[in-house]
């Protein structure tokens, strides 16, 4: 089974800019979650989406929002950026809940710089 | 509300020594506990988890932990390290039953040193 894809892996925008990042979950996950991850504030948790519904929500700023479609792909965006959104951005899916609770697969992240 | 704490930012310890990370989680509910590894450049894969089904959790590539409730720990173990250990590793708590919201420690870049 092909793993959780993101993309892209990398991207420098400008502050004041607007980003989409996108994540493809495990084939059969139907959950997504998004974190955030920077050497002061660590892996903190941004928000999950299942079947299409935001269904948790982190302590973030409504500048960070996201949905999920259909096939479970799920994209995040951040408008206005500033300096302190650099960071590394994982996505994680999520197998049904039986025999696995809190199990999550991530991918390899979207390094996000601003300028 | 759930936390965990990973004491020691970086351990450093030589090839063939044991390994001991350790985790205390905080939380008002039997936890749901978990350690993930990550390597340079790469995403979080998953360790091992505690889910209450026994106490001495083995996990991926020669690593267990124990879930203590009397000390609120989760302790990281290997008995023997190896050059290819050598990266970050997170303790997490879920957030909540049944969601994705896992609450991360700060991390513990683990050195392995020939």
């Amino acid at each position: 089974k092909a793993g959780v894809t993101q993309t892209p892996r990398y991207l420098i925008k400008t502050r004041g800019q607007q980003v989409t990042l996108s994540c493809s979950p495990i084939s059969g996950h139907r959950s997504v979650s998004w974190y955030q991850q920077t050497p002061g504030q660590g892996l903190q948790f941004l928000f999950e989406y299942f079947s299409e519904t935001q269904r948790n929500k982190g302590n973030f700023p409504g500048r960070f929002s996201g949905r999920q479609f259909s096939n479970s792909r799920s994209e995040m965006n951040v408008s206005t950026l500033e300096l302190g959104d650099s960071a590394l951005y994982l996505c994680a899916s999520r197998p049904p809940p039986a025999r696995t609770e809190g199990e999550q697969y991530f991918g390899p992240g979207t390094r996000l710089t601003v300028t | 509300a759930q936390s965990v704490t990973q004491l020691g930012s970086h351990v450093s310890v030589s090839e063939g020594a044991l390994v001991l990370l350790r985790c205390n989680y905080s939380s008002s509910v039997p936890p749901y506990l978990f350690w993930y590894v990550q390597y340079p450049n790469q995403g979080l894969q998953l360790l091992l988890k505690y889910t209450s089904a026994a106490t001495l959790v083995k996990g991926i590539n020669g690593f267990e932990a124990e879930f203590k409730k009397s000390e609120t720990s989760f302790h990281l173990t290997k008995p023997s390290a190896h050059m290819s250990d050598a990266a970050e590793y997170f303790c997490a708590v879920l957030g909540s039953s049944n969601t994705g919201k896992l609450i991360f420690g700060q991390g513990t870049t683990l050195q392995v040193k020939p």
